[in-house]
């Protein structure tokens, strides 16, 4: 059964570093997520993806963050300057329709910023 | 705005035990709700949606509008069940966002 998959598992970086953290996503799936969860806190949306472009942000999405699909497969999430309370578990997630289906989702990059 | 809250961090129960795992939403269209899982060292997985009206595991969760709940039962509980439980709710539309409850630990005990 296809899953999605994740790299790394576990990132450590100092403060101030970029971070890439990369999601291969089900391959006949258009809709594409990241989420975070901060230790002992709620899962959290990030951004969703879309044809090519972002169809939605949230307000922890700033301008640090950017999502990218480079290629067909690929669908990666990046810091550009870390900070302490970026360091969290970070999912990836993809649905193959809008509504009434599910979001299948990664098993997580753990991102440990110093 | 949308949320679900999920009052019980944690719930223990014994095994054979009915469990009922609580979640509230607020939401201000028409909710779409699911419940997530996720085992020990395993990702988070789709366990049921309202929308299927389905049975998954021995699990069932029924849409109330006018409590604006959506609990998560199951009569006999099982070690297996052990697990976090999240409620989630989807925003609808062109985005369909999760919006996540805190999630609750059940511990079934032998």
């Amino acid at each position: 059964e296809p899953e999605v998959t994740q790299t790394p598992s576990h990132q450590v970086t100092q403060m101030g570093q970029e971070v890439i953290l990369r999601c291969v996503p089900i391959s006949n799936h258009l809709y594409f997520y990241w989420y975070r969860q901060i230790l002992g806190q709620k899962v959290e949306f990030l951004v969703s993806f879309y044809n090519n472009e972002i169809s939605e942000k949230s307000e922890i999405f700033d301008d640090q963050f950017s999502v990218e699909r480079p290629d067909g497969s690929n669908f990666t999430l990046k810091i550009r300057s870390t900070k302490l309370e970026d360091s969290a578990m970070y999912f990836c997630a993809s649905g193959r329709e809008l509504a009434y289906n599910e979001q299948f989702f990664g098993p997580g990059t753990r991102l440990t910023v110093l | 705005a949308q949320r679900v809250t999920q009052p019980e961090k944690l719930l223990s129960v014994f095994k054979g035990a009915p469990v009922e795992l609580k979640c509230n939403y607020s939401y201000s269209g028409s909710p779409e709700l699911f419940w997530y899982v996720q085992y020990s060292r395993q990702r988070l997985q789709l366990l049921l949606r309202h929308i299927s009206r389905e049975s998954i595991k021995g699990f069932t969760a029924d849409l109330n509008k006018g409590e604006t709940s959506f609990h998560l039962k199951k009569p006999f509980a099982q070690e297996e069940d052990s697990a976090m439980y999240y409620c989630a709710l989807g925003s609808g539309g062109s985005n369909y966002k999760l919006t996540f409850g805190k999630g609750t630990l059940l511990t079934v005990n032998p």
